[in-house]
């Protein structure tokens, strides 16, 4: 089974709105994740990662937090834009990356 | 600085023949992941290539092969092509084996 899973396959944001993606994991040994965006018809485009030894790292507009106590994790966007509706998959990195289904996302006007 | 690119973008392949994939990795580095994507799934690894070796694979048969070249760009390689092998096949470059990785464009295989 997958090793990571995010919790809905879809989601809706006003344009300007914070967007939350979660994400659990199964495996508690595991210690680096990374977040992707997926437009569509191109490769998965690096956002940001995070390691265990870390609860929350920000980018630009972006965070990643870390709950290894319930094996969860979250990307925030912050003030959505429309450029921002794509595909989006958080990734167990042991070496290899081992993804979810993904959550679309999708900007509404 | 060129990202990690990938040729051709598409290709249409007929079941049974063979259809080699190429990826030159990220400038700087050294480490080959090759991932098949279905529509509408997440990718999936195939396996990797550090230092010319397969250091490691995932669960796909052997018909699937790769290739990692001096200069750290590697080649996919499926034989007889089945139709369940149509996807989007994405290679990923990263320095070393456990740090950031990009993925190419990708390359869409149709198999009819």
């Amino acid at each position: 089974g997958e090793s990571v899973g995010l919790h809905l396959p879809t989601l809706s944001v006003q344009e300007g709105d914070n967007s939350i993606i979660n994400c659990a994991y199964s495996n508690s040994a595991s210690d680096y994740f990374i977040w992707y965006k997926q437009e569509s018809g191109k490769g998965p485009q690096f956002i940001i990662d995070i390691r265990s030894n870390m609860d929350k790292r920000q980018g630009q507009r972006v965070t990643v937090l870390l709950n290894k106590t319930v094996k969860h994790l979250s990307l925030q966007i912050a003030a959505t834009q429309p450029g921002d509706s794509a595909v989006y998959f958080c990734a167990e990195n042991d070496y290899k990356l081992s993804f979810g289904a993904g959550t679309t996302v999708t900007v509404r006007a | 600085d060129a990202g990690v690119t990938q040729s051709p973008t598409h290709l249409i392949k007929t079941r049974g023949q063979q259809v080699t994939l190429r990826c030159s990795p990220k400038s700087g580095h050294d480490t080959v992941s090759w991932y098949q994507q279905a529509l509408g799934q997440g990718p999936q690894f195939i396996f990797q290539y550090y230092e010319e070796e397969e250091r490691q694979r995932g669960n796909f048969p052997d018909r699937f092969s790769g290739h990692q070249f001096p200069n750290y760009s590697s080649e996919l390689n499926v034989n007889a092509l089945l139709l369940g092998d149509s996807a989007l096949y994405l290679c990923a470059s990263s320095y070393m084996e456990n740090t950031e990785a990009f993925f190419g464009q990708g390359t869409r295989l149709t198999v009819v």
